[in-house]
């Protein structure tokens, strides 16, 4: 069975700081996706990034950077220089290639920046 | 370019009644998926289908049904309302071809509220 745990249910920041997410996720499988999604108080899921497990190139877009190593089964996320647009709900989740597309989020975390 | 469309995205029903969520995939994309998110909770999977033919189950109760029509849109009916069925549904769809690059689709969500 997957899992996906996000131990930090609450960050609060004040604007201009960074704020990093933690993801450690637990899955037999060898082929699976990760992926980030943001939700807004306005309830939709935004989709922030996907990345497959043969992928452990980290990347920075613009705000966004992601820490993705296997060793350690993580998948960190960072927003920079946080801004108050920037408070919402952001889910880890995992997908298995040989379940299709079905997706086990975490428990989300909440981030909170305050002005 | 045209995303997954949800209706209704709000509904009110009393204990005991019964409510029909309805979901259009993006044109050509051939999955859906259905996810419920009580307050508070993460997104949990409660069913998919492909090609009109249900390809996944999840912790979806008794008293739900869904199916997907010929056109691939999909509708999951809910009966015998609970309190506890208060909760935003999200449907979700992707294109089985490109299943191995893990990508979903989320519509803006349907949110229950059960008196």
């Amino acid at each position: 069975a997957q899992k996906v745990t996000q131990a930090q249910t609450e960050i609060s920041v004040v604007e201009k700081e960074d704020v990093t997410l933690d993801c450690v996720y637990e899955t037999r499988d060898t082929t699976y996706y990760l992926f980030w999604y943001k939700q807004p108080p306005s309830g939709e899921l935004v989709f922030l990034i996907r990345r497959n497990s043969f992928d452990e190139q980290n990347e920075i877009s613009g705000r966004y950077s992601w820490n993705f190593q296997k060793s350690t089964s993580s998948f960190n996320f960072t927003i920079t220089a946080s801004q108050v647009v920037d408070s919402a709900v952001y889910f880890c989740a995992l997908s298995i290639q040989a379940a299709g597309n079905k997706l086990t989020f975490g428990g989300g975390t909440r981030v909170l920046v305050k002005p | 370019a045209a995303g997954v469309i949800q209706s209704p995205r709000h509904l009110i029903k009393e204990k005991r009644e019964t409510a029909t969520l309805k979901c259009y995939p993006i044109p050509r994309h051939d999955t859906v998926y259905w996810y419920q998110q009580g307050p508070g909770q993460d997104p949990q999977f409660l069913i998919s289908f492909y090609e009109k033919m249900q390809s996944d189950k999840g912790s979806i109760p008794d008293r739900f049904s869904a199916q997907q029509f010929s056109d691939y849109h999909s509708e999951l009916n809910m009966s015998s309302l609970e309190l506890g069925d208060s909760a935003l549904y999200f449907c979700a769809s992707s294109l089985a071809r490109t299943r191995d690059t893990g990508e979903l689709f989320f519509g803006e969500g349907s949110r229950l509220t059960v008196l």
